[in-house]
């Protein structure tokens, strides 16, 4: 498996309160991205990293921003949550853009704001 | 634009009988196509891929998928399952230009029945 840790696992917070959820890799891949998961819409893109201090925007990033100040680290901050924001995230990681099929995935973190 | 379509959220199964689950695509370009397997609390795992070449494509696990391109489809088969198939398949899109451009399905939960 490839080394992907998220933490936390599970969180639960207040709606306007700021929340940090954090990517760890240990494979030393350049790219890395963050989804949420929820019920009739998959997988969507939030944000995405080509490299450090390098980010974009991704399908639904409005409410979020990341930070990567070094290659294992992926941050993803809800500056003041919403409910809306209850969801699955998931981070990933991928060694190249080229190679579309080697995209690895973490285990996921669940928050729910109340 | 690109888009994919699963075109059934849950697909209930009795145990060593066959089951396809649907996955259309719609692309103005050529695509690469992926399923994504998730086991519950986990992430996604990559199950086969698409890429060029041979039309009929093997996974892990027994699973095989057809890319048809005249239907614009590449379901997901496999001629026996398992109870521990269960778990819900993801179909996911991309013409290139790196993982933010990879569109995920909304997901196809299987319930292996005993």
């Amino acid at each position: 498996d490839a080394g992907i840790t998220q933490s936390p696992r599970h969180k639960v917070t207040e709606t306007g309160t700021p929340v940090t959820l954090r990517c760890h890799q240990t494979e030393n891949h350049r790219y890395m991205y963050w989804y949420r998961q929820d019920p009739g819409h998959g997988l969507r893109l939030i944000h995405y990293s080509y490299g450090v201090k390098d980010t974009d925007k991704g399908e639904v990033s409005d409410g979020y921003s990341v930070s990567r100040s070094k290659t294992e680290d992926f941050l993803l901050t809800l500056e003041s949550a919403t409910s809306s924001q209850t969801s699955v995230y998931f981070c990933a990681i991928s060694e190249s853009l080229a190679k579309v099929e080697k995209l690895f995935f973490g285990s996921g973190t669940q928050l729910s704001v109340l | 634009a690109q888009s994919v379509t699963q075109l059934d959220s849950q697909v209930p199964v009795f145990e060593e009988a066959p089951v396809e689950l649907r996955c259309n695509y719609s692309s103005s370009v050529s695509v690469y196509l992926f399923w994504y397997v998730q086991y519950p609390n986990q992430g996604l795992q990559l199950l086969l891929k698409y890429l060029s070449g041979s039309t009929l494509v093997k996974g892990i696990n027994g699973f095989e998928a057809e890319f048809n391109k005249s239907q614009t489809s590449f379901h997901l088969r496999k001629p026996s399952v398992h109870i521990s198939d269960t778990a819900e398949y993801f179909c996911a899109v991309t013409s290139g230009g790196g993982y933010q451009k990879v569109t995920f399905g909304i997901g196809t939960k299987l319930q292996v029945i005993p």
